[in-house]
């Protein structure tokens, strides 16, 4: 009921191409999905984040899409950089759940973005 | 404002000794996490902290101990060091309230041999 299950393990795209990384969760208490970015060498950091009362938000050329009757989320990335590539996490916690606030991370995705 | 540090940045240990790792925030966070990152396998919780004084077990807590005796520090000892608690160690901190955005630290890279 805790897991967050995040594919594909590896992406590879092309500079301008769209990079896609899907996110699927069990517990229906999560209400708040946030996705991090982690480049080689440094700690994760905060990309975007979205609650349930919306189904899309978008950051610039990030955009969350969400599916709740599904139970699954997605990043996409548009016209992806290779300044992109990095190690993508996408995570789920109760927002209003204290301690037990605590984010349930995917395994990741390595995403390589070819000039 | 430096926000959340870790020392040491590297560290090889053999099997069997002990050690500290030490976070230190400058954000006036109230809570404080350790995770461990290995390949494949994401981030996992050790333990975290709701404050002061306080410490609490995550996923992943055996052969790990923790203290939060100032609110801005968490240490994570390693009693025993074993191969299989060799990774990259990360450390993260957020408000209590309002936004749930963790700040993680740089990381260190631990090598039990």
């Amino acid at each position: 009921q805790q897991q967050v299950k995040q594919s594909p393990q590896s992406l590879i795209v092309q500079k301008g191409g769209i990079s896609i990384i899907n996110c699927a969760y069990e517990n229906t208490a999560f209400d708040y999905f946030p996705w991090y970015q982690q480049f080689p060498g440094k700690g994760p950091a905060l990309l975007i984040a979205i609650r349930p009362d919306v189904s899309e938000k978008k950051e610039g050329r990030f955009t969350i899409s969400f599916n709740k009757s599904a139970k699954q989320f997605s990043l996409h990335i548009m016209d992806s950089q290779p300044g992109d590539s990095a190690t993508y996490f996408c995570a789920a916690s109760l927002y209003y759940g204290g301690s037990q606030g605590n984010l349930i991370f995917g395994k990741g995705t390595k995403l390589s973005v070819k000039p | 404002n430096a926000g959340v540090t870790q020392t040491p940045k590297f560290r090889v240990l053999k099997t069997g000794q002990s050690m500290t790792l030490l976070c230190a925030q400058d954000m006036n966070h109230e809570y404080m996490y350790w995770y461990r990152q290995d390949p494949g396998m994401g981030l996992r919780l050790i333990h975290y902290s709701v404050g002061e004084g306080t410490t609490a077990k995550g996923e992943v807590p055996d052969g790990y101990n923790v203290s939060r005796l100032k609110k801005q520090n968490f240490l994570l000892g390693l009693e025993s060091a074993a191969p299989s608690q060799t990774s990259v160690y990360f450390c993260a901190s957020r408000r209590n309230r309002g936004l749930l955005e963790q700040y993680f630290g740089p990381g260190t890279r631990l090598t039990v041999t």
